[in-house]
């Protein structure tokens, strides 16, 4: 069974350090990966995606890929209390299905 | 991104009623449409795949009699919970696709007492 896993957390962090969240998956097949961000009571908002090993910046976040290694992980640079929530990460196999981790919760605390 | 929308977004219901959420892509056509569930403190779960005009595929342990998806049209996609009890009681997402993105809806919250 494909599996995506996560630390629950939390993770809490100051105002202004950098939260790293990991993420390890078990299907080498495994071809796009996500990070979406949710709010309590909210759906998931995509904050970034991923298909090439390496790192991929946009703004204050940087997803590194390690198609070795079966690893991902989102950083959050200069991190906000607005960025307090559950970040999930999810993987697709060859369809257009996102199998999600449980998501780890950051608290940032001023 | 699309602008999707689910209604009703929260709904109270007594043991073997059925509820029906609605899904709206309002300015995207939605190919396929993937419908979720999300239980406190837990993930998301997928609990089918419909692609517009097809039956639905349902994920293993979902029950295809239970849950009822209409995918009529590319804007427009329907999740039945037939003879709901208190442990469907749960977050339900539908995401509709197309080609290269896929988006989220708002959610329904469903409490069944």
């Amino acid at each position: 069974q494909k599996e995506v896993e996560q630390n629950s957390g939390p993770l809490s962090v100051p105002e202004g350090a950098i939260a790293s969240l990991n993420c390890t998956y078990s299907d080498r097949g495994s071809q796009s990966f996500f990070w979406y961000r949710q709010y309590s009571g909210k759906s998931p908002e995509l904050i970034m995606f991923i298909y090439s090993n390496g790192d991929k910046e946009d703004g204050r976040f940087t997803a590194q890929l390690n198609k070795a290694s079966q690893y991902v992980s989102l950083l959050i640079r200069d991190s906000q209390p607005s960025d307090s929530a559950t970040y999930l990460c999810a993987v697709t196999y060859n369809t257009d299905k996102l199998i999600f981790g449980t998501g780890t919760r950051l608290q940032v605390f001023p | 991104g699309a602008v999707v929308s689910q209604h009703p977004s929260w709904v109270i219901c007594k043991s073997g009623t059925s509820v029906k959420i609605e899904c709206r892509s309002l300015d995207f056509q939605a190919t396929t449409m993937f419908w979720y569930r999300q239980f406190p403190k837990q993930s998301l779960m997928l609990m089918a795949t419909s692609n517009e005009g097809s039956k639905a595929t349902y994920e293993q342990g979902v029950e295809k009699d239970k849950f009822l998806i209409n995918h009529a049209s590319l804007t427009l996609s329907t999740l039945t919970v037939t003879s709901a009890h208190p442990e469907d009681s749960s977050f339900y997402i539908c995401s509709p696709s197309g080609s290269y993105e896929q988006f989220f809806g708002p959610g329904t919250r469903l409490t069944v007492l």
